[in-house]
């Protein structure tokens, strides 16, 4: 099993373009997330998927987009990219469904990011 | 939404000697724990965790407390060796997929 995989792995953007970031799991789980990492922050919520075609807003969703294209895939879109942006992107996925029982997250390799 | 603090930011131990690093959260809703360790360009992986209907959790060498009622959580790291120098976060958790982290502590194993 790959577990969870991203593309790409570097990524250099200019100011106002655009991009999809993408991401997939083998493991058959139900919830997808991304997360961004920035120095001294920790890991920060953008988006989330309970389930195939749910998706929902965490902490920082301002200026992403996501799309939870069947159970194994789940990508972050940036429609006009600012340097605000410039973040390194995880993301993870868990069997939860959206339920009060939590399990362990697996995350992907990351996505490091620069918007000039 | 919950509130997670981490301390401390950086943590230098001599090879051997115990590393304890300490989290406390404000949402007395959250009942889960995890620990992560984070290699440097790597993936945050798990390392341990804990629910809350548990005070504490062993695993060879490290080991996790939670006091509900003072809400906070600790991890424990005994005989410290230097494959333990890492970022390490902790997180909370009350369910319905959302994850609170904190900001990180910087462990470096002195050989």
């Amino acid at each position: 099993n790959a577990g969870v995989t991203q593309t790409p792995k570097f990524q250099v953007l200019k100011t106002g373009q655009s991009m999809t970031l993408q991401c997939a799991q083998d493991m058959n789980h139900n919830s997808m997330y991304w997360y961004r990492q920035d120095p001294g922050m920790g890991l920060r919520l953008i988006y989330y998927s309970a389930s195939e075609g749910t998706t929902d807003k965490g902490e920082v969703p301002n200026g992403y987009n996501v799309s939870r294209l069947n159970k194994r895939e789940f990508s972050l879109r940036l429609e006009s990219a600012a340097p605000s942006q410039t973040s390194v992107y995880f993301c993870a996925s868990s069997e939860d469904r959206g339920q009060v029982s939590v399990h362990e997250q697996y995350f992907g390799p990351g996505t490091r990011l620069t918007v000039t | 939404g919950e509130n997670v603090e981490q301390h401390p930011s950086t943590l230098s131990v001599q090879e051997g000697d115990s590393a304890v690093i300490k989290c406390t959260y404000s949402d007395s809703a959250s009942n889960y724990f995890p620990w992560y360790k984070q290699e440097l360009g790597k993936r945050p992986q798990l390392i341990i965790d804990i629910r809350s209907n548990v005070g504490e959790k062993k695993d060879q060498r490290i080991a996790v407390t939670l006091n509900k009622t003072a809400k906070h959580f600790s991890l424990h790291i005994t005989e410290t060796q230097p494959e333990d120098s890492a970022v390490y976060f902790c997180a909370a958790s009350n369910g319905f997929n959302k994850f609170y982290f904190g900001s990180g502590t910087k462990l470096n194993v002195k050989p």
